[in-house]
């Protein structure tokens, strides 16, 4: 089985200011790992995944993450962040095998302030 | 294409009535999944389809049944609701294939007084 933990529930940063969003997870077998993004009231979106090769994976939109295998984190991190990144960010992880059911951790609420 | 839509969008019920949430995919896709949403705590799987006429359980199945009659439909269904199952409930989909990303429909506001 596996789990993920996201140590902050919250996480306030004033606009173009960098931001990290932390996430380790825990799991007896290789894993997938993901972030997703929530806009309000709408369903997530996929920001970025880790499958395997180099551990920083980046997206369209300036975030990127890093995969550490001995640390068993995968962070999120933008050097400058706008206004309309606000949002709730999940972190996620997948065996590799049979339906690959996503386990979330509980999500961290991305809030710019101006 | 309009992805995966849930049907309805939002809903009051009363304990112990009951009610089917719908979940439709123009995608073509295999795998279909049914998440709750609750504050604090993330999504959770309640149960999912690897295929048209299959099903299996998730984290927290207790209390909801679902049915895949066709690959494009997956239904969630609460035969008697309690006050627990208050929650947002998201419907999601994937294609075959490894690490394919998931595609999450808007959302289903249910409360259950």
């Amino acid at each position: 089985a596996q789990s993920v933990t996201q140590l902050d529930s919250q996480v306030p940063v004033f606009e173009e200011a960098p931001v990290e969003l932390r996430c380790n997870y825990s799991s007896s077998v290789s894993v997938y790992l993901f972030w997703y993004v929530q806009y309000p009231n709408q369903g997530l979106q996929l920001l970025l995944k880790y499958l395997s090769g180099s551990t920083l994976v980046e997206s369209i939109n300036g975030f990127e993450a890093e995969f550490n295998k001995s640390q068993t984190s995968f962070h999120l991190r933008k050097p400058s962040v706008h206004i309309s990144d606000s949002a709730e960010y999940f972190c996620a992880v997948s065996d590799q095998q049979g339906a690959q059911k996503l386990v979330f951790g509980q999500g961290t609420r991305l809030t710019i302030n101006p | 294409n309009a992805g995966v839509t849930q049907t309805p969008k939002f809903r009051v019920l009363k304990t112990g009535q009951s009610m089917t949430l719908l979940c439709a995919q123009d995608m073509n896709h295999e795998y279909m999944y049914w998440y709750r949403q609750d504050p604090g705590m993330g999504l959770r799987l309640i149960h999912y389809s690897v295929g048209e006429g299959t099903t299996a359980k998730g984290e927290v199945p207790d209390g909801y049944n679902v049915s895949r009659l066709k690959k494009q439909n997956f239904l969630l269904g609460l035969e008697s609701a309690a006050p627990s199952q208050t929650s947002v409930y998201f419907c999601a989909s994937r294609t075959w294939g490894y690490a394919n990303e998931q595609f999450f429909g808007p959302g289903t506001r249910l409360t259950v007084l």
